[in-house]
Order: structure tokens, then C-alpha cells, then sequence
């Protein structure tokens, strides 16, 4: 596609419950970014891959939260036993290099935890 | 820590006015800069990066390495430029690694 495609656009869920939001890049970029935006904050870093590899996942809160890039094209963030605190927009943004110059975003998925 | 700061939430002007985003860093390294805008209903997209020294839709910034900011600038300001401005900092994380990390953002809403 001509951008960068993420589903779902909004997810409600219950406390508990699991979750798998979905990154589709554009064709040929190899670099893929997962942000996380909070109400009234800016974007805050995830994780980050290079191919099929995540190169640096320093920014996963904690053990709930996972993604995987198998192809080195569409990505998947999942997140375990989901808490309220988990709501968010959930932004990815991909990069025809790695190096984080130019980044093109999403729509972001909307993440409601009830 | 490496950090972005924005230190308004809302700044509002009159069309015509000229506007100054304000942005400062703290980063221990070669800093490199970006301003990423959102428009109502649209996704975040990049407006302009320092080390391109380019001018647009009438917005420049400068870095200034002595202040450690990296204001953003339009003589004139339009309704268009109504939005969210988000400062950005790259960060090198190893291996190969970076990424940007964000302010909080500063809404301008130029008054009409």
C-alpha cells in the first residue's frame, strides 16, 4: 500500500484479556517502529526491528508485552493479561533505513483496557 | 537521561503573528533533531529535521548547541498551521540501533 496500515483501528477489551495489534509497513522499508502514545503525552518509544530481528526492545514495559516481525514485513504487537493501564494509542512507523531519519506513521490502533 | 522538553502545552496566536515553538534537549552526544506535526485527523507526519537546514511551509528552526534547543519558527502564522508539534530527538541504543524520542507536544492554535 501507499502508506502504513495498522489494525485494528480501535480495540476494546476486558482487564485480562489478550491482545494482537497489527503493523503493515510500506513495501521495501526494513526499519519498523512501535510507539506508544498516552493521553496528553508524546509518543513514547517500544521497540524496534531491522528485518526480521527486534534490534532494540529496550522500551516493552514489561514481559506482557511482545512483537514479532517473521517475514521482515508485517509486524504484530501482542500484549498479555492486558490492564487498564495498557490504553493507549499504539503507533508504528516504518523507514525505507535504519537510522530513524524519516519515520512514516500509522493511524495508530486505539487500545481501550475496561 | 536523554530527554526532550516542551515547556507549553498550548500556545495560541493570532494569524498573522509569528509563531516560536519552543524545544530544548539533553543528550550527551551529536544531537539530531526533528519536528514531527499531527493535523486534526491526520497521522503524524515529519516537518522538517535540522540537519536539512530547510525551511517548510514557512516554519524554520535552528539548533543551537550553547542553549541546547532547537526552536521552531514561522514569521507569519496561518490557520492551517492549527496542530500538534511534537520535538524529537535521535538516539543512538546500541548495536546498530536508534530511535526517536519524543516531547509531549505543544498544540498551537492560531486564532483567526
Amino acid at each position: 500500500g501507499a502508506g502504513v496500515s495498522q489494525t485494528p483501528s480501535n480495540k476494546v477489551t476486558e482487564k485480562g484479556k489478550y491482545v494482537e495489534l497489527r503493523c503493515d509497513p510500506i513495501s521495501g522499508h526494513t526499519a519498523l517502529y512501535w510507539y506508544r502514545q498516552s493521553l496528553g503525552q508524546g509518543p513514547e518509544f517500544l521497540i524496534y526491528f531491522q528485518g526480521t530481528g527486534a534490534a532494540d526492545d529496550s522500551g516493552l514495559p514489561n514481559d506482557r508485552f511482545f512483537a514479532v516481525r517473521p517475514e521482515g514485513s508485517v509486524s504484530t504487537l501482542k500484549i498479555q493479561r492486558t490492564e487498564r493501564g495498557d490504553s493507549a494509542m499504539y503507533l508504528c512507523a516504518s523507514s525505507f533505513f535504519s537510522g530513524a531519519n524519516v519515520l512514516t506513521f500509522g493511524a495508530g490502533s486505539r487500545l481501550t483496557v475496561l | 537521561a536523554q530527554r526532550v522538553t516542551q515547556p507549553e502545552k498550548l500556545l495560541s496566536v493570532f494569524k498573522g503573528a509569528p509563531v516560536e515553538l519552543k524545544c530544548n534537549y539533553s543528550y550527551s552526544g551529536s544531537p539530531e533533531l526533528f519536528w514531527y506535526v499531527q493535523y486534526s485527523r491526520q497521522r503524524l507526519q515529519l516537518l522538517l529535521r535540522h540537519i536539512s537546514r530547510e525551511s517548510i511551509k514557512g516554519f524554520t528552526a535552528d539548533l543551537n548547541k550553547g542553549e541546547t534547543s532547537f526552536h521552531l519558527k514561522k514569521p507569519f502564522a496561518q490557520e492551517e498551521d492549527s496542530a500538534m508539534y511534537y520535538c524529537a530527538l535521535k538516539l543512538y541504543s546500541g548495536a546498530g540501533s536508534y530511535q526517536l524520542t519524543f516531547g509531549k507536544g505543544t498544540k498551537l492554535s492560531v486564532i483567526p
